[in-house]
């Protein structure tokens, strides 16, 4: 099976513009998971959608938004960048809506705002 | 509020020798523990988990200790392997009621140990 592969791999944007992330799951997958990885934080669970609605939020502001397809695909949206956001976004897909909660990575996305 | 802490950002082993990875957590209705290996421009991938009903879980040379009472788990390796080297991250999870349906279980994640195994 083919796995988590996230679109574009690299992006650089510049404060006050919007960026749109890509993730297609595995195969099956319903549950997708978006976390943001920065060098101070680690890795922040941002949001989780299953069967196109979100079924979980972390604590980040209303810039960052996301969206799930009836494929199961989904797109993370972030608005007005800050410089701040500049991190790997990771999108995870797991098999269940319940347990086991064993979560497939992508590669991610390198986003950097200038 | 940090609820998954590594205490240890970095961490060095000879090869052939045993890593120990440590990792607290403070939500005492985390009921599920994940330890993910992630090597630089590439997603974590799964290295193994624990449920919270077992003290111990082993996979070859990895196995993972929980203990509950002290809100603490370690991840062993042994032997430790020159491929080994990379960041470790623990991860805990419970099931979230914020929403009505069926449960989601986001993982909670330490900052990470960077592991580097010496040949």
């Amino acid at each position: 099976k083919a796995g988590v592969t996230q679109t574009p791999r690299y992006l650089i944007k510049t404060r006050g513009q919007q960026v749109t992330l890509s993730c297609s799951p595995i195969s099956g997958h319903r549950s997708v998971s978006w976390y943001q990885q920065t060098p101070g934080q680690g890795l922040q669970f941002l949001f989780e959608y299953f069967s196109e609605t979100q079924r979980n939020k972390g604590n980040f502001p209303g810039r960052f938004s996301g969206r799930q397809f009836s494929n199961s695909r989904s797109e993370m949206n972030v608005s007005t960048l800050e410089l701040g956001d500049s991190a790997l976004y990771l999108c995870a897909s797991s098999l269940w809506t319940s347990g086991p909660r064993r979560q497939f990575f992508g590669p991610g996305t390198r986003l950097t705002v200038l | 509020d940090q609820q998954v802490k590594q205490n240890s950002p970095s961490l060095s082993v000879q090869e052939g020798r045993i890593s120990i990875l440590n990792c607290d957590y403070t939500n005492s209705m985390f009921d599920y523990f994940l330890w993910y290996k992630k090597y630089p421009a590439e997603g974590p991938t799964f290295l193994i988990s624990i449920s919270s009903i077992k003290d111990k879980n082993e996979d070859g040379r990895f196995t993972v200790f929980l203990n509950k009472s002290a809100k603490h788990l370690s991840l062993h390796i042994v032997p430790s392997q020159p491929g080994d080297s990379a960041v470790y991250f623990c991860a805990a999870s419970a099931e979230s009621v914020a929403y009505s349906g069926a449960g989601s279980y986001q993982l909670t994640f330490g900052k990470g140990t960077k592991l580097s195994v010496i040949p």
